[in-house]
């Protein structure tokens, strides 16, 4: 089986722009999570979805979205960037939510 | 406090040897227990989750469960030179609707 897939892998923005990043999940996975993952914080949960609906949020700003498609691929939204957003975005796949999650390769965001 | 605490280490152990870390959460409703292992530049991998009901061994890795005192360990047998890398405990809330991890353990183990 293909593992998790996320793109892009690296991306350099500018405060104030979004940015929208993608999870391609194991196939037949329907639990997608999104984590951000700094040397400060560690790895903090962003928000999961399963089967198209969003079942658990952490405890980020809304400019932090997400959703989820009819084929589970996923993306996360991040609106007006600020610099402490500069962080490694982690997706993770699992077939039953937080239980065995198969986490991607995560996009390396930048924000200058 | 934190959800869930580790000890950041660094923690270094001679290969052969026992490696033991530990981790304490705050929830104490908690039923499950997450152990994960993140090399440099990697993203992290599940070895091994325990319920509330009993301790876990999984080859020459053994999780163990202290639910008066709230801490979980990972015992790691045998330590090998590829066991070094930082090792994070991972804590679904009671409810089961956010999952906390602690900032890790890292582990180097000397040949």
């Amino acid at each position: 089986k293909a593992g998790v897939t996320q793109t892009p892998r690296y991306l350099i923005k500018t405060r104030g722009q979004q940015v929208t990043l993608s999870c391609s999940p194991i196939s037949g996975h329907r639990s997608v999570s999104w984590y951000q993952q700094t040397p400060g914080q560690g790895l903090q949960f962003l928000f999961e979805y399963f089967s198209e609906t969003q079942r658990n949020k952490g405890n980020f700003p809304g400019r932090f979205s997400g959703r989820q498609f009819s084929n589970s691929r996923s993306e996360m939204n991040v609106s007006t960037l600020e610099l402490g957003d500069s962080a490694l975005y982690l997706c993770a796949s699992s077939s039953q939510g937080f239980l065995e999650q198969y986490f991607g390769p995560g996009t390396r965001l930048t924000v200058t | 406090q934190k959800e869930v605490e580790q000890n950041s280490g660094p923690l270094s152990v001679p290969e052969g040897a026992i490696a033991s870390l530990n981790c304490t959460y705050s929830d104490r409703g908690s039923q499950s227990f997450f152990w994960y292992r993140q090399y440099s530049g990697k993203s992290p991998e599940l070895i091994m989750f325990i319920y509330s009901n009993g301790d876990k061994e999984d080859g020459r890795f053994t999780a163990q469960l202290n639910k008066a005192s709230q801490y979980v360990s990972l015992l790691i047998r045998d330590s090998q030179p590829s066991d070094s890398a930082t090792y994070l405990c991972a804590v679904p809330t009671n409810t089961g609707n956010q999952f906390y991890f602690g900032t890790g353990t890292s582990l180097t183990v000397i040949p």
